[in-house]
């Protein structure tokens, strides 16, 4: 079945730096993809999206290309904030149900 | 922005006991679901719903669930005789349409002793 692979955590980054969170997946077809964001003690956010290959969705200074060649929605922010502090989730849309990786921690020291 | 609320927060309940986790999705969606996450794994899907009734659900939502739309608003799953393993953060989430992105709220965190 379909599945979503992201690297583990928790990785932990000095504020400004360079952000890069891998995420791969495995599906029939092109699923939509998901970055969801979960602040400490809150939901699940959704922080970006894209519906088709070559897409970029973008948001709050994030942004995720949809690579179909290599199966990949890598999360990137230029300059990273202690705000930024959080999990963040890669996921598909699957037809009926949203497909999840395993959340990776991002640690954002000042 | 609106949101999808969930009540309670956090609730503990005896093995065995019925527990009853509500859900207020966003007022225009159409398309409800319940995911659960078990401490340390991965967040699953459990069922979805549409048009008052049940469109899909996991292996996971076994004849020990339930889900009901009671008055238009409220969005409730049941749990009939809760098990030890049903620990784990319950997420409501909404959508206008099957393929939108789902909003969710902030989780239950259930907890079986």
């Amino acid at each position: 079945g379909d599945s979503v692979t992201q690297m583990e955590g928790p990785v932990t980054l000095s504020e400004e730096a360079f952000l890069t969170i891998n995420c791969t997946y495995t599906a029939t077809g092109y699923p939509s993809l998901f970055w969801y964001v979960q602040y400490p003690g809150e939901g699940l956010q959704l922080l970006l999206k894209a519906t088709k290959a070559d897409d970029k969705g973008s948001n709050k200074g994030f942004e995720a290309t949809y690579r179909k060649e290599t199966t990949s929605f890598h999360l990137e922010k230029g300059s990273v904030q202690v705000s930024d502090s959080a999990v963040y989730f890669c996921a598909l849309w699957d037809n009926y149900q949203l497909i999840w990786g395993a959340g990776t921690k991002l640690i954002i020291k000042p | 922005e609106p949101e999808v609320t969930q009540t309670p927060s956090h609730q503990v309940t005896q093995m065995g006991q019925e527990v009853i986790l509500r859900c207020v999705p966003i007022s225009n969606h159409l398309y409800f679901y319940w995911y659960r996450q078990i401490l340390g794994q991965k967040v699953e899907f459990l069922v979805s719903f549409y048009n008052n009734e049940i469109s899909e659900k996991s292996e996971i939502f076994d004849d020990q669930f339930s889900v009901e739309r009671p008055d238009g608003s409220n969005f409730t799953l049941k749990i009939r005789s809760t098990k030890l393993e049903d620990s784990a953060m319950y997420f409501c989430a909404s959508t206008t349409a099957y393929n939108q992105p789902q909003h969710f709220g902030d989780g239950t965190r259930l907890s079986i002793l």
